[in-house]
């Protein structure tokens, strides 16, 4: 079976600070890795993906995430955040490469403070 | 970009009346959709798998006869929470694959949060 665990449910950030938004997997399987944002009364915007090749994944928005297997790790960063950037971010994992058939963490809401 | 619409966005209803979701694919076709479910503070489960044209599979644990599923056409699958009760309460988010490439993407609509009082 395959979790997902987002560590942080909130982050609190000043402006044009870097972030870092951590998630960590289990899997008895191949992985393939995504992080999804929401914005308020918006659906679920997909930010980037890691299916195989390069650990690190730029995303749009200026994310980018870094697939660590040794840590069972898929953290996103930005290395400066707007206002624009709040939201709740989710990771999730499938073992279908097509992405279907997500498991989600539990998101983890990002406020950027001015 | 594909855009999969939900509708209502939050909706308040008796206890022991029936709620119908929809999700529509605007742009696309889609023979798939996939709803999930999110209680507070916790994680996007997977409900089930909505297949036009056939019978919706169920994931385990959650009650077909309870949440009803329908995909009448390529572009709406709908999601009937029949005999609400409160702890029915929670946001419904569907999600439609569209090939993006040589792959496929998953779009999600923007969610549904029920509360039954």
């Amino acid at each position: 079976a395959q979790s997902v665990t987002q560590l942080d449910s909130q982050v609190p950030v000043f402006e044009e600070a870097p972030v870092e938004l951590r998630c960590n997997y289990s899997s008895s399987v191949s992985v393939y890795l995504f992080w999804y944002v929401q914005y308020p009364n918006q659906g679920l915007q997909l930010l980037l993906k890691y299916l195989s090749g390069s650990t690190l994944v730029k995303g749009i928005n200026g994310f980018e995430a870094e697939f660590n297997k040794s840590q069972t790790s898929f953290h996103l960063r930005k290395p400066s955040v707007h206002i624009s950037d709040t939201a709740e971010y989710f990771c999730a994992v499938s073992d279908r490469e097509y992405g279907n058939k997500l498991v989600f963490g539990a998101g983890t809401i990002l406020r950027v403070k001015s | 970009g594909a855009v999969v619409s939900q509708h209502p966005s939050w909706v308040i209803c008796k206890s022991g009346t029936s709620v119908k979701i929809e999700c529509r694919s605007l742009d696309f076709q889609a023979t798939t959709m996939f709803w999930y479910r999110q209680f507070p503070k916790q994680s996007l489960m997977l409900m089930a798998t909505s297949n036009e044209g056939s019978k919706a599979t169920y994931e385990q644990g959650v009650e077909k006869d309870k949440f009803l599923i329908n995909h009448a056409s390529l572009t709406l699958s709908t999601l009937t929470v029949t005999s609400a009760h409160p702890e029915d309460s929670s946001f419904y988010i569907c999600s439609a694959p569209i090939m993006t490439g040589a792959r496929i993407e998953a779009f999600f609509g923007q969610g549904t949060r029920l509360t039954v009082v």
